[in-house]
Order: structure tokens, then C-alpha cells, then sequence
């Protein structure tokens, strides 16, 4: 079946420094990616989606590229800020109803 | 930002007792889906809606939880009868029809079994 992979499941960053939070996928059907984002007691919001292979997608500094030959859409930022600290989510869509297909999330903390 | 609507914000409830969580879509979403946050943060799609009609449900869904969307009412997600294994962040999505319609979250209902 359809599966969303993200390997870490804590990154700790001082503010300033570059990100790179890692997600893969699989599936049978076209891909359609989406990296929601998660502050403490709120709900998920869309950060980034991508359909077309190869072609970077950017919003409020962070960005991501899908590959599908490696089956990748890794989400990236230059310069991370305290108020990126969140739990991120990589996400698919899954079969003919649209649901949707999630990672187990990756938490950034940001440091001063 | 969305515009989806959960209540309560919080559910406490005995084992064995009936929970009951609404959600109001965003205005002209006729997609509404159900989805469990677990501890861990782990998601589970559970039932999704277009108007007032089932589109695909997991086989939990079809034994103890019953969920419905009617017209011109809140939809909602109901356990008949709550385990430990319920307590989670239950999620409502709202979204446009088409292939990719984007989806709005709710701020979730935090539903704690004792």
C-alpha cells in the first residue's frame, strides 16, 4: 500500500543555521505531495504541495522539490527561526478519494 | 487560514461511554474528512464525506465509530462505546471536489478515555 516515510524524528537547530527535513514515499498512483506544518495545540496548515516532477515549490521561506525517480520531496529552509518550531508533517494523497496518507512527523526546535 | 469548526475542543469520557465530536466544514466544502492523531502523532484517515454521502471508510470506522454528515446540520463522529485506545486528537478536514482539492484542518477534538 501507499506509505510516507520521514526518518527523523527530532531535529534541534540554532536559529540562523539551514534545514533539511527528509521524506520519501511510495505508491502506485501519480504522486501528489503536501508538507503540513503543526504548532503546539493548533491545526495542521499546508506549507508546501507539489505534483510535477522536478520543479521546486516555495512558501514563507521553505521549499521543496519533487524527485520522483528518487521518490523525494524533502522539505528545506536557509535560515530557520525560533517560530519554526513546529511539528512537520509529509503527506500523500492516497487512492481515488483523496485521503490523505501521512509520515510520523519530524519536530524542529529551534534555539537561540 | 481555516475557517473549520470542531467541538468540544475537549472530551473526556469513561470506557464504555459514548463520544460524540461535530465539525462545521468550511462554507462550500462539500468533502469533509475524519482523521485520529494518536500520542505518538501518528495520523489515521478514518471516514471521508462528499454532501451527505460515505466515500471511503476504514474498517474501525465500521464497527464502533459512526460518523455523518447531514444536510444543513454539523457533521459528526460518534464512538459507541470508547476504549483506552480511543484517547487521541480527532481531526476534521474540509476540502473542495476535484482530484487535489487542498484540505483545511480543524484545531481537532482531544478526546481522553480514563
Amino acid at each position: 500500500g501507499d506509505s510516507v516515510t520521514q526518518t527523523e524524528g527530532l531535529v534541534t537547530l540554532t536559529k540562523g543555521l539551514p534545514v533539511m527535513l527528509n521524506c520519501t514515499y511510495q505508491t502506485t498512483y501519480s504522486p501528489f505531495l503536501f508538507w503540513y506544518v503543526q504548532h503546539l495545540n493548533e491545526a495542521p496548515k499546508l506549507l508546501l504541495k507539489s505534483s510535477t516532477d522536478n520543479k521546486r515549490t516555495e512558501h514563507q521561506g521553505f521549499y521543496a522539490t519533487l524527485h520522483k525517480s528518487s521518490s523525494s520531496f524533502h522539505l528545506q529552509k536557509s535560515s530557520v527561526q525560533l517560530s519554526d518550531s513546529a511539528l512537520y508533517f509529509c503527506a500523500m494523497l492516497s487512492g481515488s478519494f483523496n485521503k490523505l496518507t501521512f509520515g510520523a512527523g519530524t519536530r524542529l526546535a529551534v534555539c537561540p | 487560514n481555516s475557517k473549520v469548526i470542531q467541538t468540544p475542543r475537549y472530551l473526556v469520557k469513561g470506557q464504555g461511554q459514548k463520544a460524540k465530536m461535530r465539525c462545521i466544514p468550511e462554507k462550500g466544502h462539500p468533502v469533509v474528512f475524519w482523521y485520529q492523531q494518536n500520542k505518538n502523532n501518528e495520523f489515521k484517515f478514518l471516514i471521508n464525506f462528499q454532501n451527505q454521502e460515505v466515500l471511503q471508510q476504514i474498517d474501525m470506522t465500521e464497527k464502533r465509530f459512526s460518523a455523518e454528515c447531514p444536510s444543513n446540520s454539523p457533521c459528526s463522529l460518534e464512538i459507541q462505546s470508547s476504549e483506552a485506545g480511543d484517547s487521541a486528537l480527532y481531526l476534521c478536514a474540509s476540502s473542495g471536489q476535484g482530484a487535489y482539492a487542498e484540505q483545511f484542518f480543524g484545531p481537532g477534538t482531544r478526546l481522553t478515555v480514563l
